[in-house]
């Protein structure tokens, strides 16, 4: 079964405006953790933001803010004020910790396009 | 930069060929990764070293292989190498225990003809 599900494969934003986008997960873990990464052409993959299942906060980092959403098994990401520069690939990722190794498992991913 | 390093970044080959991609990980990291990101198939997890021993295996074929050395650095080797085998190769590591950060390499980029 497909852990993490990212529904938009692609999205168009305004230069400034914000952008949500869709995250959801499967896993029978107590313990795990949420994270996005952003892959721009050039192709390296950049670690953004990060949720911890017992993290009672939504996580911010800068312009980028998870929306947590543990019953429904949502873990969206925003992006405020998008700037060109923000176009690219993300990826949703899980890490469940009831296993012994703690690997990543990734979504389909969900390509951004900034307008200016 | 997420201080993990990978090499080369680029690699042409022929099919029936063997490489070696190589990949140190941040100071301190004892978890190596490698995930394997290709049109059809996305982001797929090869395997996982935990200070020199394997700890995890995901959709590694056969003729793939990989070893973490005592100075915790990694290699993948890929052999017999077909069309299909033409991807990005990411190594990733972490640290010990359950925390919050795990950095990924700029990637290697294999092209096989």
């Amino acid at each position: 079964a497909q852990k993490i599900t990212q529904t938009q494969p692609g999205m168009f934003v305004q230069e400034k405006e914000a952008v949500t986008l869709d995250c959801t997960y499967d896993t029978s873990d107590q313990s795990y953790g949420l994270f996005w990464y952003k892959q721009p052409s050039s192709g390296e993959m950049i670690f953004l933001i990060y949720q911890g299942s017992y993290d009672e906060q939504n996580a911010t980092e800068g312009r980028y803010s998870l929306n947590f959403q543990k019953a429904r098994k949502s873990a969206n990401l925003v992006i405020s004020a998008s700037q060109l520069g923000d176009s690219a690939m993300y990826f949703c990722a899980m890490r469940e910790y009831r296993s012994n190794d703690y690997k990543l498992s990734f979504g389909a991913g969900t390509t951004v396009t900034v307008r200016a | 930069d997420s201080g993990v390093t990978q090499t080369p970044k680029h690699l042409i080959t022929a099919t029936g060929q063997r490489v070696t991609l190589r990949c140190s990980p941040r100071s301190g990291d004892l978890s190596v990764y490698w995930y394997q990101q290709s049109l059809d198939q996305g982001l797929q997890f090869l395997i996982q070293y935990y200070n020199g021993e394997e700890r995890a295996k995901g959709n590694i074929l056969e003729r793939f292989s990989a070893q973490q050395f005592p100075d915790l650095h990694s290699e993948l080797n890929l052999s017999s190498l077909e069309l299909g085998d033409s991807a990005l190769y990411f190594c990733a590591s972490s640290p010990p225990g359950t925390g919050n950060t795990i950095y990924f390499g700029e990637g290697s980029w294999l092209t096989v003809v």
